[in-house]
């Protein structure tokens, strides 16, 4: 099956630096979200970038779908920004059934 | 428009019992999909409902089971619960699970003792 690869595994910031999260997938996709999960558990929605660039505040996406790959860019990094981020691929003829990677653990101190 | 609810949100049950947790999906979202996510696995997909049928399943033993109603709200049912169950229980709902966002509820906390 489709494999989904997150680096790096963890990271950890001062209050106001930039950072880059990467995420690789094996096989083309029909969907990509990234999520942030807070302390509670629950996933929030960041992005849904299946191709190309989104931004969000301090947030930005970049997928390049031919090359099985998405970019998630935090500016200017906050410590409510800690947690951890999920890549989450929809693979082809799957239903819907998200393959998530294994997460990129972010702790920002102030 | 409300988020998905998942109840109840924490729960204790002893091994060999069972236990049903429910989802409620966005209002006119037609699939639901279920996610065990323990420390060991990570986040791992258990079933998706569109439209009351069950579209895709994943390596999850058959003491796992779930339906979906015609309202589209979601259950899940664990029989003889192990120890290994533990874990957060999340679902999500999507328009139609393919080409749209998925979204997460707060999840359900299951612990076996």
């Amino acid at each position: 099956g489709i494999q989904v690869e997150q680096s790096p595994p963890d990271l950890i910031l001062q209050e106001g630096a930039n950072s880059t999260l990467r995420c690789n997938f094996s096989d083309s996709v029909n969907n990509l979200q990234w999520f942030h999960q807070n302390p509670w558990g629950q996933l929030i929605n960041l992005f849904y970038i299946p191709s190309g660039t989104k931004q969000n505040g301090r947030l930005s996406a970049t997928t390049v779908a031919t090359e099985r790959y998405s970019l998630l860019y935090i500016s200017s990094s906050q410590t409510t920004d800690s947690g951890v981020y999920f890549c989450a691929v929809l693979p082809y003829n799957q239903g819907g059934k998200l393959i998530f990677g294994q997460g990129t653990e972010l702790s920002v101190k102030p | 428009k409300a988020g998905v609810t998942q109840t109840p949100r924490y729960l204790i049950k002893t091994r060999g019992q069972q236990v049903t947790l429910s989802c409620s999906p966005i209002s006119g979202h037609r699939s639901v999909s279920w996610y065990q996510q323990t420390p060991g696995q990570g986040l791992q997909f258990l079933f998706e409902y569109f439209s009351e049928t069950q579209r895709n399943k994943g390596n999850f033993p058959g003491r796992f089971s779930g339906r979906q109603f015609s309202n589209s709200r979601s259950e899940m049912n664990v029989s003889t619960l192990e120890l290994g169950d533990s874990a957060l229980y999340l679902c999500a709902s999507s328009l139609d699970g393919l080409r749209h966002e998925q979204y997460f509820g707060p999840g359900t906390r299951l612990t076996v003792t």
